[in-house]
């Protein structure tokens, strides 16, 4: 069964540092899609990509995430410099089309900013 | 704002309960889904329910959708260790196409 891939599973750096995370989605899937999960709440969608462009990306604080998807394929979330808040988990999704196809969810990387 | 409110956030229960899990909302959602989460993983997807007032089986879980579309609720019948895990809601926005989720409900079912 095809399933999201993502890496590294934990990341652990130090605060200004610049950490970056990767997904691979399921294959043929259009839709990818990354979300944050505070421990202790339901994730939440920091940006959405439809092929390599971006349909949402109002939750994403952007004057130090960034987020692209240049092929269409594979994605890289990037947090430059991090901060203690960051620490979370990081959750990539995709599904096949947009908005009403189910979305499946890679394993995650757990981030730990010191 | 939490747009779709999970009760109990938490459950600590013997094996062979019963238990309901709920999911409200003052919005209305096109679908609703209901995610299992385990400790370092990502959710996994258990439902999806599209029509108001829709019930769905799957083994010993019972989920509904409520008929105007604003809330849903899970149902464990006889509950084993292996339910043990975070249950979260996710409601689908008709505008938008945004997946809304709960904050979760940390299930626990002691042998």
């Amino acid at each position: 069964e095809a399933e999201v891939a993502q890496s590294p599973r934990y990341k652990i750096t130090e605060k200004s540092q610049a950490v970056a995370f990767w997904c691979d989605p399921i294959s043929g899937h259009a839709t990818l899609y990354w979300y944050r999960q505070i421990l202790g709440q339901g994730p939440e969608l920091l940006v959405q990509f439809q092929d390599e462009s971006v349909v949402d990306d109002s939750q994403l604080p952007k004057d130090r995430f960034s987020a692209e998807r240049l092929k269409g394929v594979d994605s890289t979330l990037k947090i430059q410099p991090a901060e203690l808040g960051d620490s979370a988990m990081y959750l990539c999704a995709s599904s096949r089309d947009y908005p009403r196809d189910e979305q499946y969810f890679g394993p995650g990387t757990r981030l730990t900013v010191t | 704002t939490q747009l779709l409110e999970q009760s109990p956030q938490f459950l600590s229960i013997q094996e062979g309960e019963n238990l309901t899990v709920y999911c409200n909302s003052s919005s209305v959602f096109s679908s609703l889904q209901w995610y299992r989460q385990e400790p370092g993983e990502g959710p996994v997807l258990l439902v999806t329910v599209v029509t108001g007032g829709e019930v769905k089986k799957l083994k010993r879980l019972t989920f509904q959708f409520g008929d105007a579309r604003k809330d849903s609720s899970l149902h464990i019948t006889a509950a084993q260790p292996g339910d043990t895990g975070l249950y979260l809601c996710a409601g689908l926005r008709s505008q938008g196409g945004k997946l809304i989720f709960g904050q979760g409900t940390e299930l626990s079912v002691k042998p």
